[in-house]
């Protein structure tokens, strides 16, 4: 199966902390990206890494990629209340779609 | 930018009745739409991928007959759910991309929650 598998599945952190959840999926990608989902809500696109890249970052967000393991990380510095939700991993592998993963649900607890 | 509208954002109504979804993006051209399922707590089931002009191609399972999308224009796709059954409560989504879908970010509308009585 292409689809990522996000790991730990649940997290609940003091706000001011680093977050950090991986991914894993099982067969080759062109690239792997990230979304936030609010309770209710739609999907919001944070970032997107591809194959080639190792590292990745976007404001308060870290993303790595290795290739060799076929997993990701996604790192949330210094976490906000408003950073609460559910976070999905993505693959891309050139077959006109995503594969999502089963997501991840992180409180951030003020 | 890549703002996409989704409509009705909840629907509650009788067994039998049939309901439509719109999926619009607002400010970009989608050459392709996704149409996704989600139960609570549980990731996104993509149903059917839709591109303009031409006929969705739906996941398997996921019944064309019961599910009729139609991608009439590179900003619009619509999802009805005919003669909606107590079971087909669900969260819908919808998506939208433009160049190489899977090779770029999808944009997401808000959802659409279903309650089939």
């Amino acid at each position: 199966s292409q689809q990522g598998e996000e790991d730990p599945q649940a997290l609940s952190i003091q706000e001011g902390e680093n977050a950090t959840m991986n991914c894993s999926y099982k067969t080759s990608i062109n690239n792997l990206q990230w979304y936030r989902q609010n309770s209710g809500r739609g999907l919001v696109h944070l970032i997107l890494i591809r194959s080639n890249e190792r590292e990745k970052h976007s404001g308060r967000l870290r993303v790595t990629l290795d290739t060799s393991k076929k997993s990701s990380s996604l790192l949330i510095t210094a976490s906000r209340a408003a950073d609460t939700a559910s976070y999905f991993c993505a693959c891309g592998s050139g077959n006109n779609r995503l594969a999502f993963g089963k997501g991840n649900q992180v409180v951030v607890i003020p | 930018g890549a703002v996409v509208s989704q409509h009705p954002s909840w629907v509650i109504c009788k067994s039998g009745t049939s309901v439509k979804i719109e999926c619009r993006s607002l400010d970009f051209q989608a050459t392709t739409m996704f149409w996704y399922r989600q139960f609570p707590k549980q990731s996104l089931m993509l149903m059917a991928t839709s591109n303009e002009g031409s006929k969705a191609t739906y996941e398997q399972g996921v019944e064309k007959d019961k599910f009729l999308i139609n991608h009439a224009s590179l900003t619009l796709s619509t999802l009805t759910v005919t003669s909606a059954h107590p079971e087909d409560s669900s969260f819908y989504i919808c998506s939208a991309s433009f160049g190489a879908a899977g090779d770029q970010p999808q944009h997401f509308g808000d959802g659409t929650r279903l309650s089939i009585l």
